[in-house]
């Protein structure tokens, strides 16, 4: 098991460019979530999923969108990126609707400029 | 939405002491409360967890207590060593989803 795989793990965007951010499980988990951490600060969601086909927003949506088209992978895009979207971002998949087993990818780091 | 506060932000402690985070909420609906550590550069890991019905949970040196009254959980650290060293943070889950606090930053003085 590959666990939580993020794509890619590095990236430079100019501002106003657009990406795309992969997250894909191998645990067959049907809760999926996006979080950014900026320096000294804690995590904060973006975007979640509940199953497949299904997204939510987070505490911090704005100049992002998700897609759930398939069980395994949730996808972060940016339409039009910002320096303010120089952040760290983690994706995260869940087995239960308790809160148990979250497990992290290793996270993306991003950088706009 | 949640609202979460740690403190202290920051912690230095001596190697052998004992190290105390705590970290409040606000939704009264929240029922598991996790505590995650993450060293420089990696994913955030969890260390521990405790669920609404009980008060304590010790796994070795770590501990964490709840109080659902009071709305705040705490995370207990006794004989430091220096691996002890990163950030941790509490994550109260309700909803669906964590909602992590800000983090405190543990220092283990040698």
């Amino acid at each position: 098991n590959a666990g939580v795989t993020q794509t890619p793990k590095f990236r430079v965007l100019k501002t106003g460019q657009s990406m795309t951010l992969l997250c894909a499980q191998d645990m067959n988990h049907e809760y999926m979530y996006w979080y950014r951490q900026d320096p000294g600060m804690g995590l904060r969601l973006i975007h979640y999923s509940v199953g497949e086909g299904t997204t939510a927003k987070g505490e911090v949506p704005d100049g992002y969108n998700v897609s759930r088209l398939k069980k395994q992978n949730f996808l972060l895009g940016l339409e039009s990126a910002a320096p303010s979207q120089t952040s760290v971002y983690f994706c995260a998949s869940s087995y239960s609707k308790t809160g148990y087993g979250y497990t992290f990818g290793s996270g993306t780091r991003l950088t706009v400029v | 939405g949640e609202n979460v506060e740690q403190h202290p932000s920051t912690l230095s402690v001596q190697e052998g002491d004992s190290a105390v985070i705590k970290c409040t909420y606000s939704d009264s609906a929240s029922n598991y409360f996790p505590w995650y550590k993450q060293e420089l550069g990696k994913r955030p890991q969890l260390i521990i967890d405790i669920r609404s019905n009980v008060g304590e949970k010790k796994d070795q040196r770590i501990a964490v207590t709840l109080n659902k009254t009071a709305k705040h959980f705490s995370l207990h650290i006794t004989e430091t060593q220096p691996e002890d060293s990163a950030v941790y943070f509490c994550a109260p889950f309700n909803d669906y989803k964590l909602s992590f606090g800000a983090g405190t930053t543990v220092t283990v003085r040698a």
